[in-house]
């Protein structure tokens, strides 16, 4: 059974950087792939980037290109979102998901409870 | 402004048949799959429909999934008030982004 771990919630200041972790059990942690996707307060679902730990690939959607960074551990099936130079919109829930087969049958069939971002002054 | 049009709501009564549409283009749902996610209040997604039209073991089979071109729909019959959620499509595109709907909230009369 596979389960996504997330770390707790997280309150920063504007202009700070935060970072979010995901461990992942009962799956096969290298090969799968670990998407992030957030949600902000009453809006909809919204990809923010994936990694393959086995090749430590990433892909990041273009809105946060040089403001995101994926990285994964594999000695500790652990992975990480760390976003940086945050504002106010920021302020999300931030879910990890596995996407075990990738582009083009790209879909998550488990998800972490999502980590509560908040972005205030 | 998202990537995949669908409309921001949809209704029925109970036993009745709703579909929901997803809009896209040549480079992410003509040229990929399709998935439809299931939200339901202060809970993370959940995988309804995958590949299209596949459902994962434990959906039941009154939800159902289909495409055609730039265009993907997801059917539910036999509407029950448990229904009740937002739903999401989602699929890759060709320029290496992962992209979704803007999400349809299902209200079950």
């Amino acid at each position: 059974q596979v389960q996504l771990v997330q770390s707790g919630a997280e309150v920063k200041k504007p202009e700070s950087s935060v970072k979010v972790s995901c461990k992942a059990s009962g799956g096969t942690f290298s090969s799968d792939a670990i998407n992030w996707v957030r949600q902000a307060p009453g809006q909809g679902l919204e990809w923010v980037g994936r990694i393959i730990p086995m090749y430590d690939t990433t892909n990041y959607a273009e809105k946060f290109q040089g403001r995101v960074t994926i990285t994964a551990d594999e000695s500790t099936n652990t992975a990480y979102m760390e976003l940086s130079s945050l504002i106010s919109e920021d302020t999300a829930i931030y879910y990890c998901a596995r996407d075990p087969l990738g582009p083009p049958y790209w879909y998550f069939d488990h998800w972490g409870r999502g980590t509560l971002v908040t972005v205030s002054s | 402004q998202s990537v995949l049009t669908q409309p921001p709501s949809a209704s029925g009564t109970p036993g009745q048949r709703v579909t929901i549409s997803c809009s896209g283009s040549h480079s992410n749902i003509a040229a990929n799959t399709v998935n439809w996610y299931q939200q339901l209040p202060g809970t993370a997604p959940k995988l309804l429909i995958y590949s299209d039209n596949q459902r994962p073991s434990g959906v039941p089979d009154r939800f159902s999934g289909s495409k055609s071109g730039t265009s993907a729909s997801l059917a539910i019959s036999g509407l029950q008030s448990e229904d009740e959620a937002d739903y999401y499509c989602a699929s890759w595109d060709d320029s290496l982004n992962g992209v979704f709907g803007g999400g349809t909230k299902l209200t079950v009369l």
